[in-house]
């Protein structure tokens, strides 16, 4: 079966430092990793995803996550935080014949200027 | 641009009335899928579907059931709804065959029962 546990329901962070949100993932399978982010009132984006390339994926508006297996984690990072990376951001796993996704309890991030 | 599309944005409904949530999507995808979202709960899996009549229970199935009669559209049904079903329901949609494809999501369905 597979899971995924977001360390941190709210983050919060100041405008021009780095962000770091944590997720660590449990699946039977090779897993396949997404950051999705949902800004107020708008639908689901995808940031980024790992599907067993490259284990520092880079994904849009700066963001960046490393798969570590050793860890089961799937951090997401980001050097410098701008007031419009206010968002919940969800951790998801993706594993199995049918590719069935499962979400992360999601991670609110709080950018103060 | 893939499009997901539900059919309503919000909906009132009365408790013990049976509610249809119509989700379609454009880019022939075998894969999709039903969500409620809650505060501090993220997205839960009621049902998948990959394919044409093929359906699995996902996390919180109970008082749910759906429909997948062609590719394109997949049908949430609330046998008689309830006030705890109160929530934003997701649709969502992939391409089933392809390791780590992405889901695309409609906007949304803001239920509530009274």
């Amino acid at each position: 079966a597979q899971s995924v546990t977001q360390l941190d329901s709210h983050v919060s962070v100041s405008e021009g430092t780095p962000v770091l949100l944590r997720c660590n993932y449990s699946s039977s399978y090779s897993p396949s990793l997404f950051w999705y982010v949902q800004h107020p009132n708008k639908g689901l984006q995808l940031l980024l995803k790992y599907t067993s390339a490259a284990t520092l994926v880079k994904g849009i508006n700066g963001f960046e996550a490393e798969f570590k297996k050793s860890e089961t984690s799937f951090h997401l990072t980001k050097p410098s935080a701008h007031m419009s990376d206010a968002a919940e951001y969800f951790c998801v796993v993706s594993a199995g014949g049918y590719n069935k996704l499962i979400f992360g309890a999601g991670t609110r991030l709080a950018v103060h200027p | 641009d893939v499009k997901v599309t539900q059919s309503s944005r919000y909906l009132v409904k009365r408790t013990g009335e049976k509610v249809f949530l119509e989700c379609v999507q454009d880019m022939d995808h075998e894969n999709m899928f039903w969500y409620r979202q809650d505060p501090g709960l993220g997205l839960r899996l009621i049902y998948f579907s990959y394919d044409v009549k093929m359906k699995e229970k996902g996390d919180i199935p109970e008082g749910y059931s759906v429909s997948r009669e062609k590719k394109e559209r997949f049908s949430l049904i609330l046998e008689s709804a309830s006030t705890n079903q109160t929530s934003m329901y997701l649709c969502a949609s992939s391409n089933g065959g392809s390791k780590g494809a992405e889901a695309f999501f409609g906007q949304g369905t803001r239920l509530t029962v009274v």
